[in-house]
């Protein structure tokens, strides 16, 4: 089945960075982009940017375009291909609290949409 | 920009949910989709290209609109439906959300 798996819980101090990771499994690579989106406590989504696991190619919001980093690793050490997403944000402020999700996107149709979501991880900035 | 109303909806088990959102410009009705999202865990795709329900969601949840205005329809809200609803939308290869809309036990 579909899975999405994220790194746990992170704690940072503001002007820190931080990377998240999310392994993906149960379905085709290829055929899918994978999107950060994070959730400030109380509040609502806020789309940050996708990677193109094919290409290595990246996409993001305006906002996060100078602090937020998008990569991928895919290996088979375990004779099956495995894929993790990381996301790379520096120069963290107390704003950055926030739960972060991976989501994957299908590619090839015509209506995008955020089909599968990670569990999400919790970073907190605190000085 | 998407502006979603109302920000909280009060309402009885059994009764009908009609929650809107709105784009500040039109929009390709493919490119809206509807998430609901419960305390404490991840956004479900509910609703694509408007009105398309994905995987495993109840006829009770339909999605309707064009241009600028769309609506996700809740008919007959079961116990498990109270939760939050945000609508996203796609546009020059980026995404965007809504505020959300709280559906609450009245």
């Amino acid at each position: 089945q579909v899975q999405l798996v994220q790194s746990g819980t992170e704690v940072r101090k503001p002007g820190a960075s931080v990377r998240l990771s999310c392994k993906a499994s149960g379905y085709t690579f290829s055929g899918y982009f994978i999107h950060w989106v994070r959730q400030a406590p109380g509040q609502g989504l806020e789309w940050m940017g996708w990677i193109n696991p094919n290409s290595g190619g990246t996409n993001f919001a305006p906002q996060f375009a100078d602090r937020a980093t998008i990569s991928r690793d895919t290996s088979s050490s375990t004779g099956a291909m495995e894929l993790t997403v990381f996301m790379y944000l520096r120069s963290l402020r107390l704003g950055d609290t926030a739960v972060y999700y991976c989501a994957r996107e299908p590619l090839g149709i015509l209506t995008p949409n955020l089909d599968y979501w990670g569990q999400g991880t919790l970073v907190t900035v605190s000085s | 920009v998407l502006t979603q109303a109302p920000g909280t909806l009060s309402l009885s088990p059994g009764e009908r949910a009609t929650l809107s959102c709105r784009a500040s410009q039109e929009i390709n009705s493919n490119y809206l989709a509807w998430y609901q999202q419960k305390p404490g865990q991840a956004p479900r795709l509910l609703i694509y290209g408007a009105s398309s329900r994905a995987t495993g969601v109840p006829d009770r949840f339909s999605g309707s609109g064009s241009g600028k205005d769309f609506t996700l329809s809740i008919s007959g809200l079961e116990p498990e439906d109270f939760a939050v609803y945000f609508c996203q939308q796609y546009g020059s290869s980026r995404f965007s959300f809504g505020p959300g809309t709280k559906v609450d036990i009245k």
